[in-house]
């Protein structure tokens, strides 16, 4: 069974680009959230994704945006990059809106330069 | 304001030198409580939930603790592999799977 997957692993970026992560969860899930986790911090949520729609969102901009396709899997789209926004992106995925465990993929690492 | 903190930031233990990280919360409502294993530059990998004051679970070496204001990750006599960032998360108050996490306890073992 395979687990949460998130592509790329690793990307490098200019200020002022833009970039798109993705993220397919694992088998059997519908809900999909987006994390940065900065190094030395915790993950800090960014939206949840289910039944296509953005269910909840963190204190981050609009510069954050994201989708979920009918499959569940989902994309994280950052425009105008900063140097802050160099950090681990994480995907997790769980079953329905609910507080069950939510399984993590193993992060794409984006580096602002 | 919904908060989780987690102490000591670091530990250092010898192999087989049983010791406890604590996370304290604050969040309106508790709907669980979940501890996560984290190795450097990988996702956190899921190791407990704990819903209900009173609840244990155990897993190999730890076993965690919930009481109404803090949970206790215990590791009895850990060995090198052991050696992990320990997260744990609450849901924010009134949300449904937001979670917020705490900064981490980086656990070191020596063999």
């Amino acid at each position: 069974d395979a687990g949460v997957t998130q592509s790329p692993t690793h990307l490098i970026k200019t200020r002022g680009q833009q970039v798109t992560l993705r993220c397919s969860p694992k088998s059997g899930h519908d809900t999909v959230s987006w994390y940065q986790q900065a190094l030395g911090q915790g993950p800090q949520f960014i939206f949840q994704y289910y039944e296509e729609e953005e269910r909840q969102r963190g204190n981050f901009p609009d510069r954050f945006s994201g989708h979920q396709f009918p499959n569940y899997s989902s994309e994280l789209n950052v425009n105008a990059l900063l140097l802050g926004d160099s950090a681990l992106y994480l995907c997790a995925s769980r079953w329905g809106q609910t507080n069950t465990e939510a399984f993590f993929g193993q992060g794409t690492r984006l580096t602002v330069v | 304001e919904d908060q989780v903190t987690q102490s000591p930031e670091a530990l250092r233990l010898q192999e087989g030198e049983s010791s406890s990280l604590n996370c304290s919360y604050t969040v309106s409502g508790l709907r669980g409580l979940f501890w996560y294993r984290q190795d450097p530059g990988k996702g956190p990998e899921f190791l407990f939930t704990l819903y209900s004051a009173g609840e244990e679970k155990e897993k190999e070496r730890l076993k965690a603790t919930l009481t109404k204001k803090e949970s206790f990750l215990h590791i009895t006599a850990p060995k090198p592999e052991d050696s992990a960032t320990y997260l744990c998360a609450v849901p924010r108050g009134g949300s449904q799977g937001n979670l917020i996490f705490g900064k981490g306890t980086k656990l070191s073992v020596k063999p």
